[in-house]
């Protein structure tokens, strides 16, 4: 079945360690974004990307880093730089612009 | 740049009524309206979208509208069940923009 998938569901870091977070997908979609989710904030945008190496930073992308050396990855990097990393981290993709977005189920970091 | 408002963050209503959520957008350039749905523990799904061209769309108990002179759009659940419990988020963008803007989520409630 094609999808995108999350991992790990959960993750816990000490304070001042960068982590990243794994997404991959199987729908050949070109464009593929991480967003941020925290209660009643709704969905962030962190980063984009349209294309193989190329990304824009979204609305909130101060202290995260990604990568898209392939179609089918987007690894973000929570860094320690980062004032408040304690979210669900949620990443999608899409075929390209005006297109749905497909979701995976999402990453839950805390950190303490 | 777009905003999204969305109304009520909560909304509880017995089981068989029917639910209407209602959002507006503020860039008169957008032109397409997606909503998704989201479980506890899971990522958003789409459930219907409407493009600009189209004043509303059905799909079994589950319509869209869209007045673009007043810039707002709802979702309507008609018969509503238990499994219609989830939180729903509206969003806008327009075709040459890859960013999509999300309201900040309703919390639909079905009492039994």
């Amino acid at each position: 079945d094609g999808g995108i998938t999350q991992s790990p569901k959960y993750l816990f870091r000490k304070e001042g360690q960068n982590v990243t977070l794994s997404c991959e997908q199987n729908l050949n979609h070109d464009a593929m974004y991480w967003y941020r989710q925290d209660p009643g904030q709704g969905l962030r945008l962190i980063y984009y990307s349209q294309i193989v190496n190329d990304f824009q930073k979204g609305d909130i992308a101060e202290g995260y880093s990604v990568s898209r050396e392939k179609k089918e990855s987007f690894p973000l990097t929570v860094t320690s730089a980062q004032k408040n990393p304690t979210a669900f981290y949620l990443c999608a993709s899409s075929l390209g612009v005006g297109s749905p977005l497909h979701f995976g189920n999402g990453t839950r970091l805390t950190v303490t | 740049g777009e905003n999204v408002e969305q109304h009520p963050s909560t909304l509880s209503v017995q089981e068989g009524d029917s639910a209407v959520i209602k959002c507006t957008y503020s860039d008169s350039a957008s032109n397409y309206f997606p909503w998704y749905k989201q479980e506890l523990g899971k990522g958003p799904q789409l459930i219907i979208d409407i493009r600009s061209n189209v004043g509303e769309k059905k799909d079994q108990r589950i319509a869209v509208t869209l007045n673009k002179t007043a810039k707002h759009f709802s979702l309507h659940i008609t018969e509503t069940q238990p499994e219609d419990s989830a939180v729903y988020f509206c969003a806008a963008t327009k075709n040459r923009d890859d960013k999509i803007i999300f309201g900040k989520g309703t919390r639909l409630h079905i009492l039994p």
